[in-house]
């Protein structure tokens, strides 16, 4: 079982750039997260999908963060366009209804 | 919006110590608990699941007091390899799925 793979695991952009970042759940697993974490705000759920289906956005800041999940082995989160205070940790994570969460090793954004 | 509270710590303890964490959290409907380990600049791990008669794993005790809404950890004999941060986290249900919020987090370092 290769886990959750999340990529990149570093980036580094400029602000006003597109950032897309990217999540391989694990296979049978219907649920996937992404969270961000911050020394301020410490992990938050940005968005959950449930079969594919979005279920809750209620957590994304604002318009120029985007989540898609065109299948069940895939997912992006889009920042368009990114500012420095997007530089965080994103985190990705899936689990079934059996199982707990597994998280991914996130990808460390630097926005400058 | 519901949440989860730790002191940040950090908790500075020799080796072979006992150390507690204690944890509240403001939503009465709250159904699972859980304490994750997250390693410095890893992603967070589950350590255990917390239930309400109390739960031990080796030198790890959970307990719940669902009157009193808080969730605690005791680490006995504390190791160099317990240094971590320890979240606790909280499980809310719905529409089908469940998410999981987390506390930000109490830094432990154990020292020589």
């Amino acid at each position: 079982d290769a886990g959750v793979i999340q990529s990149p695991r570093h980036e580094v952009t400029e602000m006003g750039q597109e950032v897309t970042l990217r999540c391989k759940p694990i296979s049978g697993h219907n649920s996937l997260f992404w969270y961000r974490q911050t020394m301020m705000r410490g992990l938050e759920l940005l968005i959950y999908f449930n079969n594919n289906v979005p279920i809750d956005d209620s957590g994304m800041p604002e318009d120029r963060f985007s989540a898609k999940m065109p299948n069940a082995s895939f997912s992006t989160l889009k920042i368009q366009p990114s500012e420095p205070r997007d530089s965080a940790v994103y985190f990705c994570a899936s689990s079934s209804t059996a199982s707990g969460y597994t998280f991914g090793s996130g990808t460390r954004l630097t926005v400058v | 919006r519901k949440e989860v509270e730790q002191d940040p710590g950090p908790f500075n303890v020799p080796e072979g110590a006992t150390v507690a964490f204690n944890c509240t959290y403001s939503n009465s409907a709250s159904q699972s608990f859980f304490w994750y380990r997250q390693d410095c600049r890893k992603e967070p791990k589950l350590l255990m699941s917390v239930y309400s008669s109390g739960n031990e794993d080796g030198r790890f005790t959970a307990q719940l007091n669902r009157a009193s809404q808080y969730i605690s950890l005791l680490i006995r004999d504390s190791k160099l390899s317990d240094s971590a941060t320890y979240l606790c986290v909280v499980k809310y249900s719905g529409a089908g799925s469940y998410q999981l919020t987390f506390g930000k987090g109490t830094k432990l370092s154990v020292i020589p």
